[in-house]
């Protein structure tokens, strides 16, 4: 079965500070691994994706990725974190067991960025 | 490019009561996914809509069912309401191919008293 864990349930950064969220997965076969980020009341906002290739991700509002087969890892990361980023963040890894478009997510983690 | 569209935003039903929710998904989008969101159970998998059919299911009881129409548009309903079912459902519309992501909607949000 495909899983992903999000070993923190909170992240506290100070605003211009560098960030991460960590995630690691356990997948038969090559992940599909997302990150989304949820504000209150809201829906997940898709933020990156690995499908194959480059390790290293680049996605939405500076936002990037790490992929790292041997730690199983894909940990989310910001070079200089705003306050506007605190949210709830999922990671998730596409069920290649079903074939079809189903997420397993993880737990979430709570980002507080201070300013 | 219009996003995905859940209506209603909030419910509020009683015990026993049943309820539908609908989501329009991205244009062009064949495949519609529902989660359930509960502080303590977090995002779980209901079920998955390609082309009118169910092809995914997740571990939930019959009371919880879907359909999806020839436009895409899908509908969950839950029969027999109970208190547990206050959650957050989220509505996810996806392409064809598994390496694209899903697209989310704003969800909505039901509350059983």
């Amino acid at each position: 079965a495909q899983s992903v864990a999000q070993p923190e349930d909170q992240v506290n950064v100070a605003e211009g500070n560098p960030l991460t969220v960590k995630c690691t997965y356990s997948v038969s076969g090559n992940p599909y691994l997302f990150w989304y980020v949820q504000y209150p009341n809201r829906g997940l906002q898709f933020l990156l994706k690995y499908i194959t290739g480059d390790n290293l991700v680049k996605g939405s509002y500076g936002f990037e990725a790490e992929f790292n087969k041997s730690q199983t890892s894909f940990h989310l990361k910001k070079p200089s974190a705003l306050v506007s980023d605190s949210a709830l963040y999922f990671c998730a890894v596409r069920d290649m067991d079903t074939g079809f478009q189903k997420l397993v997510f993880g737990t979430g983690t709570r980002l507080l960025v201070s300013p | 490019k219009a996003g995905v569209t859940q209506t209603p935003r909030y419910l509020i039903k009683t015990r026993g009561q049943q309820v539908t929710l609908s989501c329009s998904p991205i244009s062009g989008h064949r495949s519609v996914s529902w989660y359930q969101q509960t502080p303590g159970q977090g995002l779980q998998f209901l079920f998955e809509y390609f082309s009118e059919t169910q092809r995914n299911k997740g571990n939930f009881p019959g009371r919880f069912s879907g359909r999806q129409f020839s436009n895409s548009r899908s509908e969950m309903n839950v029969s027999t309401l109970e208190l547990g079912d206050s959650a957050l459902y989220l509505c996810a519309s996806s392409g064809e191919a598994l390496n694209t992501e899903a697209f989310f909607g704003q969800g909505t949000r039901l509350t059983v008293v």
